[in-house]
């Protein structure tokens, strides 16, 4: 069955980058994303990639996909405290599935 | 657009009562999930339905659990009864095209809490 994994928690500081992993054991995805849950609210599709890239670029997301080590990854640069928020990956393999979600917290 | 819509926002209930929880997917949207999210289990798939007709229903819990989307605008996850561990935060989600292929639209849940 697949597998993600992601860490659990992320500690930056306002203005330095963040970067969320996310690894994998088996995907079948035309695409791969990440999404964002903020309190209270429904997750929101944040970004995602094209399984045959490898980097894709959207303004101070950049998103870095390794297919030969199954990893995928999130960078925000100049992070603010509204990026403050649970990320989810997310790819299809039989079903759409959710990696167990990174909280990002940004203090001052 | 109104985005996904989901009712209630909160719901308390005892346990053995019986709860609906309701979606509207967006508009032309031809595919509807529900998800269930808990602090142990992260986020669940229980069903998805794509043209109405429900394709994967291998996420649902039990028998006490059952969906319908009886047409392309509404479609409901029944708990009867509801149980203690049944508390979480439900999902719907919606999007144009079959699993993978168009990203998934999330209504902002239902959070139920049974006693």
């Amino acid at each position: 069955g697949e597998d993600v994994e992601q860490s659990l928690f992320l500690s930056v500081r306002e203005g330095d980058s963040s970067v969320i992993n996310c690894t994998y054991t088996d995907s079948s995805s035309t695409y791969l994303y990440w999404y964002k849950q903020e309190p209270g609210a429904g997750l929101q599709l944040l970004t995602y990639i094209f399984s045959n890239m490898d980097m894709k670029q959207d303004q101070r997301l950049t998103v870095l996909l390794n297919k030969k080590d199954k990893h995928l990854s999130l960078r925000i640069a100049d992070t603010q405290t509204g990026d403050s928020a649970i990320y989810f990956c997310a790819f299809t393999a039989s079903k759409l599935t959710f990696g167990t979600g990174t909280r990002l917290q940004v203090t001052l | 657009d109104a985005g996904v819509i989901q009712s209630p926002r909160h719901e308390v209930t005892e346990m053995g009562q019986e709860v609906t929880l309701r979606c509207k997917p967006i508009s032309g949207h031809n595919s509807l999930f529900w998800y269930r999210q808990t602090m142990m289990r992260g986020l669940e798939l229980l069903i998805y339905f794509n043209n109405n007709v429900p394709i994967d229903d291998s996420g649902m819990p039990e028998d006490r659990f059952s969906a319908k989307m009886p047409n392309a605008s509404f479609s409901t996850l029944k708990i009867q009864p509801s149980e203690p561990r049944d508390s979480a935060v439900y999902f719907c989600a919606s999007s144009s095209w079959t699993v993978g292929d168009s990203p998934l639209h999330f209504g902002n849940g239902t959070r139920l809490t049974v006693t």
